[in-house]
């Protein structure tokens, strides 16, 4: 199993593009979730989804997409990038709640 | 909502000498408690985790901890630290009663191991 994989590494943007980051998983799990870390910030939800077809909120969702077609791909959308996105993003899955959270090595992305 | 709490941001060890970090949560009913450390510029690994049961957790590297639920904590130990032990540390709840809910994580202690 590769587990959670997550593309690319490193992004660089300039404000108002936009762009996705990749994250799949090939465990088969119901639970994927994306957070967002920044220094003295911990991990914060951005988005998460409990199945194909099923996504909500997490703490800091807005200028954020996400969509879940298939079990294994949980996609993020930036809409229109801003300099306060840059941070490192990570993308996690688990089986059910009471399992373990694998999670993805993460992306690095820079808003300028 | 459940909630937790690292007091601690940063704590200094000397190599061999013990560690104790802290969590303490909020919850109302027995939580699913995990405790995960992040090296520099790597993800996240799973240390050990708490569902029921005994409430002393044995983890991975020599690291344990212990469910006290009449102060709400889950503090991670170990008996002697080793200069790799260096990395941030993070505490996650999570709800034992709903299905839908992801974990909620601390904001981390980082563990500088000193000479």
């Amino acid at each position: 199993n590769a587990g959670v994989t997550q593309t690319p590494k490193f992004q660089v943007l300039k404000t108002g593009q936009s762009m996705t980051l990749q994250c799949a998983q090939d465990m088969n799990h119901e639970y994927m979730s994306w957070y967002r870390q920044d220094p003295g910030m911990g991990l914060r939800l951005i988005h998460y989804s409990v199945g194909a077809g099923i996504t909500d909120q997490g703490e800091v969702p807005n200028g954020y997409n996400v969509s879940r077609s298939t079990t294994e791909d949980f996609p993020l959308r930036l809409l229109s990038a801003a300099p306060s996105q840059t941070s490192v993003y990570f993308c996690a899955s688990r089986r059910t709640l009471a399992h373990e959270q694998y999670f993805g090595p993460g992306t690095r992305l820079t808003v300028t | 909502a459940q909630s937790v709490t690292q007091p601690d941001i940063h704590i200094t060890v000397s190599e061999g000498a013990s560690l104790e970090l802290r969590c303490n949560y909020s919850y109302g009913a027995t939580p699913y408690l995990f405790w995960y450390v992040q090296s520099p510029g790597q993800g996240l690994q799973l240390l050990l985790k708490y569902f029921s049961g005994d409430t002393l957790v044995q983890g991975i590297k020599g690291f344990e901890a212990e469910f006290k639920r009449s102060q709400s904590s889950f503090n991670l130990r170990k008996p002697s630290v080793h200069w790799s032990d260096a990395a941030e540390y993070f505490c996650a709840v999570g709800k034992s009663n709903s299905g839908n809910t992801p974990l909620v994580f601390g904001k981390g202690t980082r563990l500088s191991v000193i000479a």
